[in-house]
């Protein structure tokens, strides 16, 4: 399977302190997104990059990629209360997007 | 700018009645399509997808169909539903050249 894998799959933390989520695939990709979802809501785009960047800033997000070791992370700074929602990584292979099973991350005020 | 419409938002039918859920986008046009379900707690599967009208590629093997009538339009369809249909059923639309992907709403959808 093309799918990737999320770590942890759930994370609780305070207001203020960083989250950090992992994701891990496993064939060649054309780039990695990573997407956000608020229960019962659809999928919003994040940020995405390219399989020939390391790194990439987007506000408080920050994503790396290591195309040799097949992973991503994402790294939110600063957490809010409003940050509370379940992050996917998704891989792109062609028109196609495959999602991992996501984070839960829950930030407590 | 460009939306996207998913409806109904909540569908609840009984098994082996049949299914139709609609989503439509604008401001862009031959957007490539999609449509997705999502199990409780878990990642996105993805049914079907389209790069253009009348064009459907399906991913896995199922009870369901999609077409595009129309440039702009994505229909998910189904003869006769089962306990397993159920789930929160999502439409993404994607431009040719970039990679994200823009997602609708979402219809939840209870099979009894």
């Amino acid at each position: 399977s093309q799918q990737g894998e999320e770590d942890p799959q759930a994370l609780s933390i305070q207001e203020g302190e960083n989250a950090t989520m992992n994701c891990s695939y496993k064939t060649s990709i054309n780039n990695l997104q990573w997407y956000r979802q608020n229960s019962g809501r659809g999928l919003v785009h994040l940020i995405l990059i390219r399989s020939n960047e390391r790194e990439k800033h987007s506000g408080r997000l920050r994503v790396t990629l290591d195309t040799s070791k097949k992973s991503s992370s994402l790294l939110i700074t600063a957490s809010r209360a409003a940050d509370t929602a379940s992050y996917f990584c998704a891989t792109s292979y062609g028109n196609k997007l495959v999602f991992g099973a996501g984070t839960i991350l829950r930030v407590k005020s | 700018s460009q939306t996207i419409h998913q409806w109904p938002a909540t569908l609840v039918q009984p098994v082996g009645s049949p299914l139709s859920l609609e989503c439509t986008v604008e401001g862009t046009s031959n957007p490539n399509l999609y449509w997705y379900r999502q199990a409780a707690g878990r990642g996105l599967q993805l049914l079907f997808y389209s790069v253009g009208i009348g064009q459907i590629s399906s991913e896995v093997p199922q009870n369901l169909s999609a077409s595009r009538p129309q440039d702009r339009q994505f229909i998910l369809s189904s003869k006769k539903l089962l306990l397993s249909d159920s789930g929160f059923y999502l439409c993404a639309w994607s431009g040719v050249l970039s990679g994200e992907q823009f997602f609708g709403p979402g219809t939840r959808l209870t099979v009894l």
